[in-house]
This record gives C-alpha cells, structure tokens and sequence, in this order.
C-alpha cells in the first residue's frame, strides 16, 4: 500500500533559525495537505497543494509539491517560538500520513 | 459552531472491556474519519465513512467497529479492548477529500 515518509523525525533550532521537512511517497499522489499539531493539541489544517510543481506560501511558510507529485516540503523561514509542534504531511484520498517532524525552538 | 466534537475527553478500560467513542460535526461534511496516534508515530486510519450510510476500512481496522449514525454523528467501537489499543484517538470530518477538521481528542488507557 500507499508509503508517506517524513524526515527528519524531530529538529531542534535556535529561535530565528530556518527549518524544513521533507515528505516523500512510494506512490504518485493525487494531493498532498500539510497540518501542524501543537504539543497535547489536535492537527489543524495548513495547507493543500494539488499541481506538479506547486509552491504556495504562507506568511513564513514555504510549500512546495514536486515535479513527479511523489515528495514534498515544508519550509519555515525565520522560526518564533509559536511555530512550535509537530508537522504531519498527508498525501492522497484516504489521508495516509507521514509520521511527522517534530520542531522545537530555542529562544 | 462547535467544529467536531468527541466525548469522552479521557477513558480507562480494563483489558476485555467495550466503550464506543462518540463523535458528531455540525459542518454538514459528507466525510467522516477515526484515527489513532500512537507516540511518535502519525495518525493511522482505522475507519472512514465517505457518506452517511457507507463505512469503510482504513489501514488499522482490526478490534473496531464503526456506525455512520446518520450526517452528523460517527462512533467508534471497542468491543474488548486490549492493552495494544491504548492510544489517543482522532475523530475528522471534511468534504469530500479537502480539508480534514479534527476533534480535540480521546485518550484511552487499556490497562
């Protein structure tokens, strides 16, 4: 069946550094959605890229779906302290996801 | 507006015990879905309705049960549960295959 890896598994950084997580599929996917969880808190939707080669941003928030629709990334420029928890990647009809990158933030 | 709700917050079964996990949104979303995170792991699908009166399996729908009781409402079943299934427990809706609203959460501890 369809295989959403996420790297890394966790990331640690200086507040005001840069960060990013990769999401790669075993398979072509359809979609690909991004969510953000806080610590102890529910996923919350950020984004949804659907076109080869899309990028989308979002404030500090970099999304990018590529060529082939089979990776994507998130990147986050300038990290505060309120970007803070975990990012999942979901990919396709049937929501399978990544396992998540964890990000915390040094102030 | 309440988003999409889950009752109850937090449980604590003994091994061999049932409980259904009750969910309800009052978006009017055709789709609806359960999941199960596991720590450091990503949300695992156990069971999704796609429309009220359709049920399907997700990737772990072993020791569950499903009802899509009608648009608003989709419970999860246990019906003997296992220390395996301790886990924290996501109720979503959405249109179609867009946008998925999560609810707060169950945490279930199977002792």
């Amino acid at each position: 069946g369809q295989q959403v890896m996420q790297i890394p598994q966790y990331q640690h950084v200086q507040e005001g550094e840069d960060f990013t997580t990769y999401c790669n599929s075993s398979t072509t996917l359809s979609n690909i959605q991004w969510y953000k969880q806080r610590p102890g808190g529910h996923p919350v939707f950020l984004i949804q890229l659907v076109k080869s080669g899309e990028v989308k941003k979002q404030k500090r928030l970099t999304f990018q779906f590529g060529e082939a629709k089979k990776n994507s990334s998130l990147h986050i420029t300038a990290t505060q302290t309120t970007d803070v928890g975990t990012y999942f990647c979901a990919g396709a009809q049937k929501l399978v996801f990544g396992q998540g990158t964890r990000l915390t933030i040094n102030p | 507006n309440a988003g999409v709700t889950q009752t109850p917050k937090f449980q604590v079964l003994k091994t061999g015990q049932s409980m259904t996990l009750q969910c309800a949104q009052d978006m009017n979303h055709n789709s609806m879905y359960w999941y199960r995170q596991d720590p450091g792991m990503g949300l695992r699908l156990i069971y999704y309705s796609a429309s009220e009166g359709t049920t399907d399996k997700g990737e772990v729908p072993n020791g569950y049960n499903v009802s899509r009781l009608n648009k608003r409402e989709f419970s999860l079943r246990l019906e003997s549960a296992a220390p395996s299934q301790t886990s924290v427990y996501f109720c979503a809706s959405s249109w179609l295959a867009g946008e998925q609203f999560f609810g707060p959460g169950t945490r279930l501890t199977v002792l």
